[in-house]
């Protein structure tokens, strides 16, 4: 079957640096997205990968290792509008989008 | 303003009951998608339509049906609608089916 794990919670001070594993098994691969969700939202696309290495947007870098099956999404100087739900999602060779239940992200002052 | 409206924000309704969610997108994508979102599990896909006039099944189609008539609209309908239906349901569209996906702001759906 296919899968994606991430860490269901996790929390970090304003102004610090984390990192949200994601890991998948899925049939196939053209590529990986993270999303954020804050409550009651929408997902918004945050990143996507497709080549092995790291993608910098910002304060947000996105990491991918495709013989590992494994991708991180790394925000710096976090901020307290940081808090939010992040979602990976792998496109598999159907080209539909496997996704993982979610990290969701506790900024601390 | 582009983007991807859906109706109702919100709904509560009877089990058995018949009920269309609407999407519209002003992006002229191709593709597009219905996902239901549970507490605890990731969006799982429902339907899909990779072009206008084309339709496909996702994970959990069982209960819902689409139509794509034209590029703009996707609407999902619960046939008879029972309380496993009570969730959240996005819209989201793509340029095609290997880009990225854009979400609607989401309907709340009940069903008692």
């Amino acid at each position: 079957g296919q899968n994606i794990d991430q860490p269901t919670e996790m929390t970090a001070t304003e102004g610090a640096i984390v990192q949200i594993n994601c890991t998948y098994q899925t049939s196939g691969f053209n590529g990986l997205f993270w999303y954020q969700q804050h409550a009651g939202e929408a997902p918004t696309f945050l990143s996507y990968n497709v080549l092995d290495g790291l993608e910098e947007k910002g304060r947000f870098s996105s990491f991918l290792s495709r013989s590992k099956g494994y991708s991180y999404l790394l925000l710096k100087e976090l901020q307290m509008k940081d808090s939010a739900s992040y979602l990976c999602a792998v496109l598999d060779s159907n080209y539909q989008l496997i996704w993982g239940a979610g990290t969701k992200l506790i900024i601390k002052p | 303003i582009a983007g991807i409206t859906q109706a109702p924000t919100s709904q509560i309704l009877a089990a058995g009951r018949r009920m269309t969610l609407r999407c519209t997108q002003d992006m002229r994508h191709n593709a597009m998608y219905w996902y239901r979102q549970d507490l605890g599990l990731g969006l799982r896909l429902i339907h899909y339509s990779n072009t206008a006039g084309t339709t496909g099944k996702g994970e959990v189609p069982d209960g819902y049906s689409v139509s794509r008539a034209n590029t703009d609209d996707f609407p999902l309908t619960l046939a008879s609608a029972v309380p496993s239906q009570t969730s959240v349901y996005f819209c989201a569209s793509s340029r095609d089916k290997v880009d990225t996906q854009y979400f609607g702001p989401g309907t709340r759906l009940t069903v008692l």
